[in-house]
């Protein structure tokens, strides 16, 4: 199995801050994901990745930026903060284009 | 647009069982997947299907109909610890997920 892991479980920034969630996985060549979960709404994809230096926007950019400088590691940036980015964040990795995702434990960002 | 719906939220009691819906409208099909959630945690992958047909694993069986757009989520003998959220997603013909807002699946004693 895949093994992904966020660096945070529970974050709380300030409003404007520059924000880091990390998220690793231990397997090469992986495809990686970062979604935002609110209640009420499905899965969002914000960013994903399929190579090291690849990124592709998904469904709800803005506001947001990644990085993906080592294969096994996908970053999620948020460039000034801001409370309607209070939400759980969730990366996950795939081994393959139609496989299923493997997710990391989330981050509730809370944005005060 | 692309549209995954499934019910807000069901209950059930423990030892019976119950279907969980959901039904599509996505440009292009590659697959659909089920994943349980339990509260505050990650999603867990529990099935996938991608021919028309009944997948059975234990407990749980999904279903699929890509004719009607329709797959369902089948839990046997509940539990307790069924109680989650239990997400549907397909996946569309540039392989990128579509998510269900998910069902609260709450197993009453």
């Amino acid at each position: 199995d895949v093994k992904v892991t966020q660096s945070s479980r529970y974050l709380v920034k300030r409003t404007g801050e520059k924000v880091f969630l990390e998220c690793v996985q231990d397997m090469d060549h992986e495809n990686m994901f970062w979604y935002r979960q609110d209640p009420g709404l499905g899965l969002r994809l914000i960013y994903f990745s399929y190579d090291v230096k690849m990124k592709e926007k998904g469904d709800i950019p803005e506001g947001y930026s990644v990085s993906r400088e080592k294969k096994e590691r996908f970053s999620l940036i948020l460039e000034s903060a801001s409370t309607n980015q209070t939400s759980m964040y969730l990366c996950a990795g795939t081994t393959g284009m139609n496989t299923e995702a493997f997710f990391g434990q989330g981050t509730r960002l809370t944005v005060v | 647009g692309q549209n995954i719906d499934q019910p807000t939220e069901m209950t059930a009691t423990e030892g019976a069982i119950v279907q969980i819906n959901c039904t599509y409208q996505t440009s292009g099909f590659n697959g659909l997947f089920w994943y349980q959630q339990h509260a505050g945690e990650a999603p867990t992958f529990l099935s996938y299907n991608v021919l028309d047909g009944l997948e059975e694993k234990g407990r749980f069986s999904s279903f699929l109909s890509r004719s009607k757009g329709y797959s369902y989520l089948l839990l046997k003998e509940l539990q307790m610890k069924d109680s989650a959220s239990y997400l549907c997603a397909v996946m569309d013909s540039n392989y990128q997920l579509i998510w269900g807002a998910g069902t609260k699946l709450i197993i009453k004693p």
